[in-house]
């Protein structure tokens, strides 16, 4: 099992556009959670989806949205790009939704919006 | 409001000496607690949870809910303990990660 798999590693986009991400989770794994890292802080929590619903949400504006799919895979979409969305954004799975239960990070997707 | 707090930015020290990252939390429910850690060119993996009470690599972190910390402690450092370290709290559908420790154990 390669882990959890994100696409694409890195890409540049202009201020205005659109973006979509994606995560392939474990297999077997049923949550999938997005997060924003800016360079020297830690993960931000954006969303946590189990089960194709969304479960949990950060403090971001509306135009950060998910989706998960029947295969548990997910896309994290941001529209309207900002220069302040530059920053790793990290996938990670877990087999449940509950609390305590071990998330397995992705190498995540580095964003740079010029 | 959920909020992580690692006071360090940088611990230096070495090889052989006892280490310990601080970690502070704030919550009003009862927290998960987990400590993540990410070797140079690696992931981000989990370390340990409190609810595990487990030693993983000779490290331990206790839950003190009186003074709302999660310290992380090792007695002895070793060179390969040099990576960074996240505190994490989950809770509400929510995992709250603080800004990091970045241990260097010096030879």
């Amino acid at each position: 099992d390669a882990g959890v798999t994100q696409s694409p590693t890195h890409l540049i986009k202009t201020r205005g556009q659109h973006v979509t991400l994606r995560c392939s989770p474990i297999s077997g794994h049923k949550s999938v959670s997005w997060y924003q890292q800016v360079l020297g802080q830690g993960p931000q929590f954006i969303f946590q989806y189990y089960e194709k619903e969304e479960r949990g949400r950060g403090n971001f504006p509306d135009r950060f949205s998910a989706r998960q799919f029947p295969n548990y895979s997910s896309e994290l979409n941001v529209n309207a790009l900002l220069l302040g969305d530059s920053a790793l954004y990290l996938c990670a799975s877990s087999y449940r939704r509950s609390e305590n239960t071990e998330a397995f990070f992705g190498q995540g997707t580095r964003l740079t919006v010029v | 409001a959920q909020r992580v707090t690692q006071p360090e930015k940088l611990l230096s020290v070495f090889k052989g000496a006892p280490v310990e990252l601080k970690c502070n939390y704030s919550y009003s429910g009862s927290p998960e607690l987990f400590w993540y850690v990410q070797y140079s060119r690696q992931r981000l993996q989990l370390l340990l949870r409190h609810i595990s009470r487990e030693s993983i690599k000779g490290f331990t972190a206790d839950l003190n809910k009186g003074e709302t910390s999660f310290h992380l402690k090792k007695p002895f450092a070793q060179e390969e303990d040099s990576a960074m370290y996240y505190c994490a709290l989950s809770g509400g559908f929510k995992t709250i990660f603080g800004a990091g420790t970045r241990l260097f154990v010096k030879a």
